[in-house]
């Protein structure tokens, strides 16, 4: 079974500054995806970016970007110019790429991310 | 604007108690999950839908939970009888995954708060 880790239960940043969020997976398959999501206290899950493991590119999405690194089983998530709007709860999520059972998201517990101003 | 609606937002129930959480998929998606947020296991997958059919429930205690869809504008998640075990946010999300592998993405619903006293 997959799992991902996030071993980082909390993190904070200056408003600004650039905070870097970590994520580990184990899994037995060479394709899937890999993503984060963001929860702010309204509870509602935004998907803030996404990475096919066949791309070699790091996605970006605007101030975020992931590091992905496939042979490390390592996804973190990086922040750039963090916002007071970026205060929130991260979950990395990971979902396997095809077969009957492999369209469910499987999470990490999480890393609560404080933004100081 | 497409979105997954939950309702309730909030339930308070005494012990014992049926409850039923009800979820609106977005219209055209196939797939239909529910998940289970609590501070210490985080977010665990229950039930599984694909076009309406059960396909992974093996989360969800047999005993006590069902999940169904009675058509395809409506899923329900049931507890009966709840205990004070099962107080946390329930997620709804949906999707749509065509024949083979695809990048679709899950759109969550805004939860449902569940406190069984």
């Amino acid at each position: 079974a997959q799992t991902v880790t996030q071993s980082q239960p909390e993190m904070s940043v200056q408003e600004a500054e650039t905070v870097t969020l970590s994520c580990t997976y184990d899994t037995s398959e060479s394709d899937y995806y890999l993503f984060w999501y963001k929860q702010p206290p309204s509870r509602q899950m935004i998907l803030v970016i996404r990475q096919e493991a066949y791309k070699q590119q790091n996605a970006t999405e605007n101030r975020f970007s992931v590091n992905f690194q496939k042979a490390a089983k390592s996804f973190s998530l990086k922040i750039s110019d963090s916002q007071l709007g970026d205060a929130a709860m991260y979950f990395c999520a990971y979902r396997g790429y095809s077969g009957a059972g492999s369209y469910q998201l499987t999470f990490g517990k999480g890393t609560k991310l404080s933004v100081i101003p | 604007d497409a979105r997954v609606t939950q309702t309730p937002r909030h339930k308070v129930t005494e012990m014992g108690q049926e409850v039923t959480m009800r979820c609106q998929p977005i219209l055209g998606h196939n797939t239909v999950f529910w998940y289970r947020q609590t501070m210490m296991q985080g977010l665990e997958l229950l039930a599984y839908f694909r076009n309406r059919a059960p396909l992974d429930d093996s989360g969800m205690p047999k005993d006590r939970f069902s999940a169904e869809m009675p058509d395809a504008t409506l899923a329900t998640l049931k507890i009966q009888p709840s205990e004070p075990r099962d107080s946390a946010v329930y997620f709804c999300a949906s999707g749509f995954r065509g024949f083979g592998p695809n990048t679709g993405e899950l759109f969550f619903g805004e939860g449902s708060r569940l406190t069984v006293l």
